[in-house]
């Protein structure tokens, strides 16, 4: 099995410009989560969804943030416009449902 | 909302030293599971405990669940310097299905 996939690995970007965070989860795995981890902040939460369909949009920070699942094997997160407090490393996870959650290589996410 | 404390926030032992990171939380949890962070690296799982009381082990690693089921605890015996990265706990909260809760994670630091 190939593990949780992310795309890109790294971003940079510019201020104002919108970002796409790609997923492909594991096989077989019914539940996505979308993580993002700072120094200041931790490993935080954004939005997990459960056969595809978002549960938890609780710690997605502002409106500027969205998700979606459009079918078991992948997932997009979008911020438009970025801003340079969204520069952190973006993880992907997924599990099946209760179980250990599996996270991929991450995005790491540097907006000037 | 529900918390999950763990201390310390750091650690740095000798090499052959034992170890423990404590995770205490605001609430009662279904279950809590553990994860291994290498600097530079992605959470990967380690274990998820579910009974009241329960104690698993993997070879130099012990984890145990609280009676009452809002504590936690990792015990490393005879730490490696492979060992070295951050540890987290993470809470099911139970009602909020598949979404976790992390600890801030403790930082193990092995000298040779």
């Amino acid at each position: 099995d190939a593990g949780v996939i992310q795309s890109p690995r790294h971003e940079v970007t510019e201020m104002g410009q919108e970002v796409t965070l790609r997923c492909k989860p594991i096989s077989g795995h019914n539940s996505l989560f979308w993580y993002r981890q700072t120094m200041m902040r931790g490993l935080e939460l954004l939005i997990y969804f459960n056969n595809n369909v978002p549960i938890d949009d609780s710690g997605m920070p502002e409106d500027r943030f969205s998700a979606k699942m459009p079918n078991a094997s992948f997932s997009t997160l979008k911020i438009q416009p970025s801003e340079p407090r969204d520069s952190a490393v973006y993880f992907c996870a997924s599990s099946r449902s209760g179980q250990g959650q599996f996270f991929g290589p991450g995005t790491r996410l540097t907006v000037l | 909302g529900q918390q999950v404390m763990q201390i310390p926030q750091y650690q740095h032992v000798q090499e052959g030293e034992d170890f423990t990171t404590y995770c205490n939380s605001s609430t009662t949890l279904s279950n809590i599971q553990w994860y291994k962070q290498r600097p530079g690296g992605h959470p990967v799982f380690l274990i998820q405990l579910v009974k009241s009381g329960e104690v698993k082990k993997q070879k130099r690693l012990t984890f145990q669940f609280g009676e009452a089921k809002k504590n936690s605890s990792l015990h490393i015996t005879a730490t490696q310097t492979t060992d070295v990265g951050t540890y987290f706990c993470a809470g099911h909260g139970g009602t909020s299905y598949g979404k976790l809760t992390f600890g801030q994670g403790t930082i193990l630091t092995v000298h040779p």
